[in-house]
Order: structure tokens, then C-alpha cells, then sequence
């Protein structure tokens, strides 16, 4: 069955500190996995996927499916980085194409 | 705003009332989805369209839970009789089918809230 754990419900870094948002998953197949952002009062939003290999407001995730792992990191924290994130994979196959499925989420807080 | 747009934002309702929430995708959106989150949780999915059909629809969506897509635009999902324990937060999010650079990324409205007490 798919599932997504995040294990750290809570996450708190200072400014300026590396920062690691952990994220495992269990797929039978390939998955498609993202990082969503939610700031405080608005709406979800992706960050980030893991085909776009891409980095956005410095934070990068890379796919280890040998770990089953799409952890988020980010060098140097921001206090603009403090959001709930969530880890989202998406089905890929048969019937439940398409729907996602989130982690529980960790709730990051950079102080000053 | 060209976003996903959801109806009322909020709605606070009394156990065995019937509620209607109501979700607009953003335009040219195939795809529409339903999902719902409560506290401490992150969002579980309900049901998905794809223009008017319904493809999908979880084991979570009781019998009391209906949603329609009548012309592949808006959305609208109903709950019937309603319990306390369907307090949540009800997120729609659409997705365009064809290829590009967005394909499959989902774009969230930003929920309606439902208090049964």
C-alpha cells in the first residue's frame, strides 16, 4: 500500500542553520513524489518536484529509491522558511491514478 | 485571482443538516479533486473527475458523501445528514491532463472549513 511518513512533526532551526525536513515513502512501482508548502493563512502550494530536479528558494530534494527516502533540505534556513510542509506522492498506475498522498507534515520554525 | 476557488470558506452547520461546498478549478483544468484534512493530519483523498467523469472515488466517501461534475467546470460536493465526525477542512485541487511542464501537479483551492456541532 502507498503511504508517505514524515516523522518530525515539529522542526526548529535558527536562522542561518542547515535545515533537513525528513520524507519516506512505500510505493510498489516508481513514484512521482513532491514537497508542498503551506505558509501561515495561505493556501497549499507546490514547492517542489522530483522531476523538475530543480531548486526552488534554495531548498532541494533528491529521490533515493534505494532508502525510499525524497528528503527536503536547505543550507541555510530563512525565517521566511518557517511553513508547514507536507510530502505528497502521486500514483502512478491502475486505479488510483493520480491521487495523491500526503505525509501528516512538519511544522518548520526558524527563529531569529 | 486565477486560482482554485472554493465555497463558502467557511460554514458551520448542526449534526443531521445537509451541506453543499462548491469548487471552481482553475480554468482548462481537466482534472479536479477532492480532499479532505483534519487536524494534525495532512490532506486524504475523497474523489477525482476528469472533465465530467468520475474516476475515483475513496473509501472514505460514504454513501452520505456525493460529489458532481456536471459540465467538467465546476464541482460541487454534498454531505448528507451530516456527523460531527465530518468536521474537517474540504480542499479541492485541479490539474491539467494535457503534456508540459504543470502536468500533473495539483493547485489547491484554499478549503472550506466544516464545523458540525
Amino acid at each position: 500500500a502507498q503511504r508517505v511518513t514524515q516523522p518530525e512533526k515539529l522542526l526548529s532551526v535558527f536562522k542561518g542553520a542547515p535545515v533537513e525536513l525528513k520524507c519516506n515513502y512505500s510505493y510498489s512501482g516508481s513514484p512521482e513524489l513532491f514537497w508542498y508548502v503551506q505558509y501561515s493563512r495561505q493556501r497549499l502550494q507546490l514547492l517542489l518536484r522530483h522531476i523538475s530536479r530543480e531548486s526552488i528558494k534554495g531548498f532541494t530534494a533528491d529521490l533515493n529509491k534505494g532508502e525510499t527516502s525524497f528528503h527536503l533540505k536547505k543550507p541555510f534556513a530563512q525565517e521566511e522558511d518557517s511553513a508547514m510542509y507536507y510530502c505528497a506522492l502521486r500514483s502512478g498506475r491502475g486505479s488510483t491514478l493520480g491521487r495523491l498522498y500526503f505525509g501528516r507534515g512538519t511544522q518548520l520554525t526558524v527563529w531569529p | 485571482d486565477t486560482g482554485v476557488s472554493q465555497d463558502p470558506r467557511h460554514k458551520i452547520t448542526k449534526r443531521g443538516q445537509n451541506v453543499t461546498f462548491r469548487c471552481d478549478p482553475i480554468s482548462e483544468h481537466n482534472r479536479l479533486y477532492w480532499y479532505r484534512q483534519t487536524l494534525g493530519q495532512g490532506p486524504e483523498f475523497l474523489t477525482y473527475f476528469q472533465n465530467e467523469a468520475q474516476l475515483e472515488k475513496s473509501r472514505l466517501l460514504s454513501n452520505r458523501f456525493s460529489a458532481e461534475r456536471p459540465k467538467g467546470s465546476f464541482s460541487t460536493l454534498e454531505i448528507q445528514r451530516t456527523e460531527q465526525g465530518d468536521s474537517a477542512m474540504y480542499l479541492c485541487a485541479s490539474s491539467p491532463i494535457a503534456g508540459g511542464p504543470e502536468k500533473n501537479i495539483q493547485y489547491f483551492g484554499a478549503g472550506t472549513r466544516l464545523s458540525v456541532l
